[in-house]
């Protein structure tokens, strides 16, 4: 079935260094790709998504391309702040076979940005 | 725009007694979801409304776990009796209608974290 597989965590960057977050998927067809986070304490926010193969999602100096050749959605950031830290989730939005669309979420990543 | 509102932020509760968990989407949202998220993992879908109907309930407990979502907006979630297992943080989450082969946005509320003694 539809799935993402998202690097495993804990992450751990100084300030200023170059972020890279891992994810793949699994699909049929060309869905819509997503990253989430979520700070301490708080529920998911959307940080960015693309709708289609080639796409840029950008927010807040965090990327992702759509590569449909290699079926992923990597995240990155040139240059990271101790306001990144948080928990990062790749999702891919799937047919539930119950007559919707429904999000499956990676594990996953947790970064901790020290000054 | 005001986001998803979900209340109360924090509940303790002993194993056996009952909890109830409320949710007021985006409005305008047809679609609402309830989410477990248990500490360390993704979230797990519990349950999926369309406007006041189900759409998929397949991974709701249903023994212990209702929900319910009347007139089409606010929404509630109810474990009755609460297990150990159940601490978690329970999300709530609204969208448009989701879009055949693209899905849509969720926005998601602070969530509920609940913890079960």
């Amino acid at each position: 079935g539809d799935s993402v597989t998202q690097m495993e965590g804990p992450v751990t960057l100084s300030e200023e260094a170059f972020l890279t977050i891992n994810c793949t998927y699994t699909a049929t067809g060309y869905p819509s790709l997503f990253w989430y986070v979520q700070y301490p304490g708080e529920g998911l926010q959307l940080l960015l998504k693309a709708t289609k193969a080639d796409d840029k999602g950008s927010n807040k100096g965090f990327e992702a391309t759509y590569r449909k050749e290699t079926t992923s959605f990597h995240l990155e950031k040139g240059s990271v702040q101790v306001s990144d830290s948080a928990v990062y989730f790749c999702a891919l939005p799937f047919y539930s076979g119950a007559g919707s669309y429904q999000l499956t979420f990676g594990k996953g990543t947790k970064l901790s940005v020290i000054p | 725009e005001a986001g998803v509102a979900q209340s109360p932020r924090y509940k303790i509760i002993e194993k056996r007694q009952s909890v109830a968990f409320w949710c007021n989407p985006i409005s305008g949202h047809a679609t609402l979801y309830w989410y477990q998220q248990i500490l360390g993992q993704g979230p797990k879908l519990l349950i999926q409304f369309q406007n006041n109907g189900v759409v998929d309930d397949s991974q709701l407990p249903k023994d212990r776990f209702s929900a319910e979502r009347l007139k089409g907006v606010d929404s509630t979630l109810k474990i009755q009796p609460a297990k150990l297992e159940d601490s978690a943080v329970y999300l709530c989450a609204s969208s448009l209608v989701p879009r055949r082969g693209r899905g849509e946005t969720q926005y998601f509320g602070p969530g509920t974290r609940l913890l079960v003694l």
